[in-house]
Parts: C-alpha cells; structure tokens; sequence
C-alpha cells in the first residue's frame, strides 16, 4: 500500500494563479481532509469529507475548493492564490471521522 | 479556535532522560490522539486514547488522560535523539461534529 500520497511536493505560485493539489488514498478510507500547517499555528481543517460526493467546511474554508468524486481522490483547489495562502498543506484519511489519521507527506506552496 | 493547547511549546533534554509533554483541552472528548512530526514530515500516529480509559501504553511511550481536568500527558522514556520532532495532541469534541482539532504542538529535542 503507498498510504497517502500527494503532489506535487512543492509549488510556487503567483498572486492570482490558480492550481490543484492532489490527495489520492488506497486503503479505502471513508473520510478524507485537507489541513494547512503554519508556524506557531499548529494544523488547521480547511475541508473534510465524509465519503464519495459528501464534503464540508472545516475551521479555514475561505479561497479553497474541494470535490470527493471518488473515494480514492480529494483534490484541494486554489481558485486565485494569495499570499495568505503560503504554507504546507497535509491531507489526511482514516476510516471514521475522528479515528486514527494518516497523513501525506505534505505539499509546500509558495504564494508570491 | 484550538480544542487542545500543548504544553511546553518547546522542551530540550538529554539522551536517556524522560520527556513529558502536557495537553490540555476545553470541552468534553470522545478521544484523544497523540501524532508525532519529524522535520520536514508528515504526521505520524502514535496512540489513541479513549475517554474511559485513564492510562495507555505503546512501548516507551505513556498516555494519562485526566476527563476531570481536561488534560493528557506523554510521557516518553530513556529518550533518544531520534526521538526529536514536534508531537500534537488531537481531540474531538463529543456531540459535536466528531472533527478531530490538532494542538498547536511540543517541538522536543533531545541531544545526544
């Protein structure tokens, strides 16, 4: 199993350019999340879902879309980059909503 | 806002020393989770303990949890340097959302 994957493992954008994250599972976990991680700030949900075409907001929605079309995939999108959005992103699965997570090995955006 | 507060935000011990780490929290858990971050990483699992449960163990590592105190301890032993990284406590609320909430962490070096 390869657990958690996700790309790419760094990124540089700038203000206004749009991209995606990917997240792809392959131990058949239901609940798939999106968090962000920040000095000082520990790890933030951004979105989470619960299953195939289920998702919901978590504690820092606001300038990222999430879709679940497949239970494998989560995708995180960044619609028009801001500088505020510089940090490393962590998705993470599990089997229920709050059992044990496995987490990816992390992306690392650059918003300039 | 943050359901768990780690405590201290950093800790600097000797090899062999024991490290002990605090969480403290706001309102009623189902469970509570300790994660470990090596630099540059992804979190990883370490142990998961219930609300009925007061002490857990996985090899050098303790758990208390204290519901009357909202409060947990890790506690690891004869510690090494690999042991050096951040750790998070991860709480979800009970009759809320299940959602887990990430401490902000203890980053804990320990030297050779």
């Amino acid at each position: 199993n390869a657990g958690v994957t996700q790309t790419p493992k760094f990124q540089v954008l700038k203000t206004g350019q749009s991209m995606t994250l990917q997240c792809a599972q392959d131990m058949n976990h239901e609940y798939m999340s999106w968090y962000r991680q920040d000095p000082g700030m520990g790890l933030r949900l951004i979105h989470y879902s619960v299953g195939a075409g289920i998702t919901d907001q978590g504690e820092v929605p606001n300038g990222y879309n999430v879709s679940r079309s497949t239970t494998e995939d989560f995708p995180l999108r960044l619609l028009s980059a801001a500088p505020s959005q510089t940090s490393v992103y962590f998705c993470a699965s599990s089997y229920a909503t709050a059992d044990t997570q496995y987490f990816g090995p992390g992306t690392r955006l650059t918003v300039l | 806002s943050q359901q768990g507060e780690e405590d201290p935000q950093a800790l600097s011990i000797q090899e062999g020393e024991n490290a002990t780490m605090n969480c403290s929290y706001k309102t009623s858990i189902n469970n509570l989770q300790w994660y470990r971050q090596n630099s540059g990483r992804g979190l990883v699992h370490l142990i998961l303990i219930r609300s009925n449960e007061r002490e857990k163990h996985s090899g050098r590592l303790r758990v208390t949890l204290d519901t009357s105190k909202k409060s947990s301890s890790l506690l690891i032993t004869a510690s090494r340097a690999a042991d050096t990284a951040s750790y998070f406590c991860a709480t979800d609320a009970r009759g809320g959302s299940e959602k887990l909430v990430f401490g902000k962490g203890t980053k804990l070096t320990v030297n050779p």
